[in-house]
């Protein structure tokens, strides 16, 4: 299984469509939980972090279920410039607890925004 | 806004040839990381650098890669004898915490 598995898309949506996007991961001890997003030959850059009891930024709203070991994010009212490729990223844990903050990426998963 | 700066931002280079890319980190920050991404690919994780050691690496990291802080501002990855497949963007971050990332805008190294 995938350390962190994303539904690639594409994903192309009219704006002021609503977009969902999930992601699974396997190691049950990570710790910490993000969507990213990416634009075409550019950095990474943090959309939100993600905590168990759901958070909402704006039009974003995103959700943790660690039970299923699943995130979602959700995308209200899309906007031309949301079209992107939205990472999941999680922060694992080492075996003996440890973490020094690396990252592990999902694949991506591409959005288009069209008028 | 404090930013991760990156340089340069495309080395071409033959195989077999040695490459430095450099990144100056964020001053105050603590940790500090590279990541590579293969063009179509995803981002992945080389190798984190904490109190002026490596604290953990990826298998990708292998005997061919090394990294540095050879002056307390800048952060180094070599690669030593590059090949095809190590034609990538690279990445350089740093963090106070894992919830404040800051990436810089790549390295595209191109191996021929």
């Amino acid at each position: 299984r995938k350390e962190v598995e994303q539904d690639p898309g594409p994903f192309n949506v009219p704006e002021g469509a609503t977009v969902a996007f999930n992601c699974t991961y396997s190691n049950s001890a990570s710790q910490s939980f993000f969507w990213y997003r990416q634009d075409c030959r550019k950095e990474p850059k943090l959309l939100m972090s993600v905590y168990s009891s759901g958070n909402e930024d704006g039009r974003f709203t995103a959700q943790l279920n660690r039970a299923s070991q699943y995130i979602s994010l959700l995308i209200r009212d899309s906007k031309l410039s949301d079209s992107a490729t939205y990472l999941c990223v999680v922060n694992p844990v080492r075996a003996g607890g440890t973490s020094y903050g690396k990252l592990t990426f999902g694949q991506g998963t591409i959005l288009t925004v069209h008028p | 806004e404090p930013e991760v700066t990156q340089t340069p931002s495309h080395q071409v280079t033959q195989m077999g040839q040695e490459v430095i890319l450099r990144c100056v980190p964020i001053s105050n920050h603590l940790y500090f990381y590279w990541y590579r991404q293969i063009l179509g690919q995803k981002v992945e994780f080389l190798v984190s650098f904490y109190n002026n050691e490596i604290s953990e690496k990826s298998e990708i990291f292998d005997d061919q890669f090394s990294v540095e802080r050879p002056d307390g501002s800048n952060f180094t990855l070599k690669i030593r004898s590059t090949k095809l497949e190590d034609s990538a963007m690279y990445f350089c971050a740093s963090i106070e915490t894992v919830h404040g990332y800051t990436f810089g805008s790549g390295t595209r190294l191109t191996v021929v």
